[in-house]
């Protein structure tokens, strides 16, 4: 069964902070894999996307990582701001499918 | 701002009523995809389209219709709703009829069912 897990389900730091969300799945055949940031009632933007090949991938203070033998992921928040407050989800994109998968999503809270 | 424009972005409506949502995708994208985001639940696909077909099912209900118009801009029928259809329903869009080619969200209509 296609399953995309995260981890932490919430998580609380102090501003200036760095953190590390982690994404478990089981999706396969895999083409890509993307992090996406949802503030509370907007629609997700994107933050990276991976293909099969690539190890690491940087956008600012966002890296992720991705592992595809393991079939795991991490997005690692550096310097955490308090605009760093947001849903922080996992998509999972499998090859020659039009869906995607979804996981539930790390619930990112920074604190002055 | 994404470009994908949803309206309304509230709802409120009372039970076994009738609703539509609008989505208008980013210009040039063909595919328009629809998800619907229940209280701290993760997004559940509902339905795509492309070109004005539909391409992909996912876990919609038979009181749930969707089209996409010749101007590609689409809709979302929510039909004899019940308290559990409250939820966020997002629509996003795409160039090509694959998921893996890009993907830009709405900012969503939250539809309060009471």
């Amino acid at each position: 069964k296609n399953q995309v897990e995260q981890s932490p389900q919430s998580l609380i730091i102090l501003e200036g902070k760095n953190c590390t969300l982690q994404c478990n799945y089981t999706v396969s055949p895999f083409s890509n894999l993307r992090w996406y940031k949802q503030d509370t009632g907007r629609g997700p933007v994107s933050l990276t996307i991976m293909t099969f090949s690539e190890n690491t991938k940087s956008n600012g203070r966002y890296t992720a990582t991705l592992d595809a033998d393991t079939k795991q992921s991490s997005l690692h928040i550096t310097a955490s701001q308090l605009s760093d407050s947001a849903s922080y989800i996992c998509v999972v994109n499998p090859a020659g499918a039009n869906n995607l998968f979804f996981g539930t999503g790390t619930r990112l809270t920074v604190i002055p | 701002d994404s470009g994908v424009t949803q309206t309304p972005k509230h709802l409120i409506t009372a039970t076994g009523q009738r609703v539509t949502l609008r989505c208008s995708p980013r210009s040039g994208d063909l595919s328009v995809y629809w998800y619907q985001q229940s209280l701290d639940q993760g997004l559940q696909f509902l339905i795509q389209y492309y070109n004005g077909e539909e391409r992909a099912k996912g876990n919609i209900l038979e009181r749930f219709s969707a089209q996409q118009f010749p101007d590609l801009h689409s809709e979302l029928n929510l039909s004899s709703l019940e308290l559990g259809d409250s939820a966020l329903y997002f629509c996003a869009s795409s160039v090509a009829d694959s998921a893996g080619y890009g993907y830009t969200f709405g900012s969503g209509t939250r539809l309060t069912v009471v």
